[in-house]
Parts: structure tokens; C-alpha cells; sequence
């Protein structure tokens, strides 16, 4: 069965790095997703992409933040300059189509800032 | 804006015991609604989805949802639940506006005690 997969699975960094966070998201989808889970907290929606750009980006989605398809596969989140309160659970997902469609979850990457 | 509540944030229940997990949404438009399920170091799985039509949606593992509009809400049930039904459980929701992003709530940790 296709899934979405994401690297690493932990990452730690130190405060003032810039992280990027890896996702292959399933072959025949069109969008992709970043969501964040800070621990206790609600998964929270960062942004969309589709068809090479941004459709929609949350308040979270700062300048700090971007996202890229460098390669046709891959879907990164790049953080540039991580803060303490960067760390939480990072979820890529994606669909087929937009809304009203289902999305498929990666496992997650747990970023820890230190 | 929408937002979606889980009001319980963890339920114990015997194995083989009927449980029932709440969530209620807010939205000033017709929504869709989701049940994932998050299993420990795993990402979240789609339980079943709400996009019209009858209100009592049947999933995996012996889920079932009703979509009631009158009160807002979604609530998950299981007749008879095992073990293995121990997991995290989040209800989203996403909109017909034209946005395609999803609004989760804080997750109910359901624990199935045997």
C-alpha cells in the first residue's frame, strides 16, 4: 500500500539552526501538507502546496518557515533560523485532489530544539 | 473560523465495552469531518469521513460516526472494543470554502484496559 514518508524520524538541533525535514509524499497525489503537533497540544495545520506553490499557509507559517519540491518526489519543510518553541512533531500528508478529499499522514519527524 | 473540540482528553474502557469518544466542530459553513487514528510511533490513519450524504458513517475496525448538524458534533463509537483499539484518537474537520486544509482537535487518548 503507498504511503507518505518522512526523514529523519528525530532530528535535534541546536537554537539558531536551520533544519529541513523531508517528506515523499504518494506518487499520484497532487497536494501536500505540513502539520506540527507541539507535545499536548493540537495537530496544527503550517500550509498547502499545489501545483508548485503555496495555496494556503497558516499564521504559524512565518517567514521562518518554506517549503520546496526540489526533485518531482520529494516535499521539504525548511526552517531557517530554529527556535525553542520550533520543537514539536512535524506530519507531512497528502491527496489526491483538495478538499473533501483524504489525507494521507506521514509518520511524523520530531524536531527537538536545544 | 472553524474549531474542533474533543472534550475528552483520555478514556479508560474495559475490553469488550461499548465507548464512545466526543467531538464537536464550529463553523458558519457545511464542513467535512474526519476521525484519524494515531497508533504509538506511527502517523495518523483515516478511521472514516463525513462528506454528505446519510449522517451515520461506518469505517475500519468496526468504527462508526453520526454526523449530527443540529448539535454540532461527530461522535466516534464502537460497540465492543479490544485491545488493540488503544491508540490516539483526533477529529478534524475541513470546509467547503475553498480552503483544503484541516482543523484537528486535541486528540482523546482512548485505553483499552483488558
Amino acid at each position: 500500500e503507498p504511503e507518505v514518508t518522512q526523514t529523519p524520524s528525530h532530528q535535534v538541533t541546536q537554537m539558531g539552526q536551520e533544519v529541513i525535514l523531508r517528506c515523499v509524499p504518494i506518487s499520484n497525489h497532487l497536494y501536500f501538507y505540513w502539520y506540527r503537533q507541539i507535545l499536548g497540544q493540537k495537530v496544527e495545520f503550517l500550509v498547502s502546496f499545489y501545483n508548485n506553490e503555496i495555496s494556503e499557509k497558516s499564521e504559524i507559517f512565518d517567514d521562518q518557515f518554506s517549503v520546496e519540491r526540489p526533485d518531482g518526489s520529494n516535499f521539504t519543510l525548511k526552517i531557517r533560523s530554529t527556535k525553542l518553541e520550533d520543537s514539536a512533531m512535524y506530519f507531512c500528508a497528502s491527496s489526491v485532489l483538495g478538499q473533501g478529499t483524504e489525507a494521507f499522514f506521514g509518520q511524523g519527524t520530531r524536531l527537538t530544539v536545544v | 473560523a472553524q474549531s474542533v473540540t474533543q472534550l475528552d482528553s483520555q478514556v479508560p474502557v474495559f475490553e469488550e465495552a461499548p465507548v464512545e469518544l466526543r467531538c464537536n466542530y464550529s463553523s458558519s459553513v457545511s464542513v467535512y469531518l474526519f476521525w484519524y487514528v494515531q497508533y504509538p510511533n506511527q502517523g495518523l490513519q483515516l478511521l472514516l469521513k463525513y462528506l454528505s450524504g446519510s449522517t451515520l458513517v461506518k469505517g475500519i475496525n468496526g468504527f462508526e460516526a453520526e454526523f449530527n448538524k443540529s448539535q454540532t458534533s461527530f461522535h466516534l463509537r464502537k460497540p465492543s472494543v479490544h485491545i488493540s483499539d488503544t491508540a490516539e484518537y483526533f477529529c478534524a474537520a475541513g470546509d467547503q470554502t475553498g480552503a483544503n486544509n484541516l482543523f484537528f482537535g486535541t486528540g482523546t487518548r482512548l485505553t483499552v484496559i483488558p
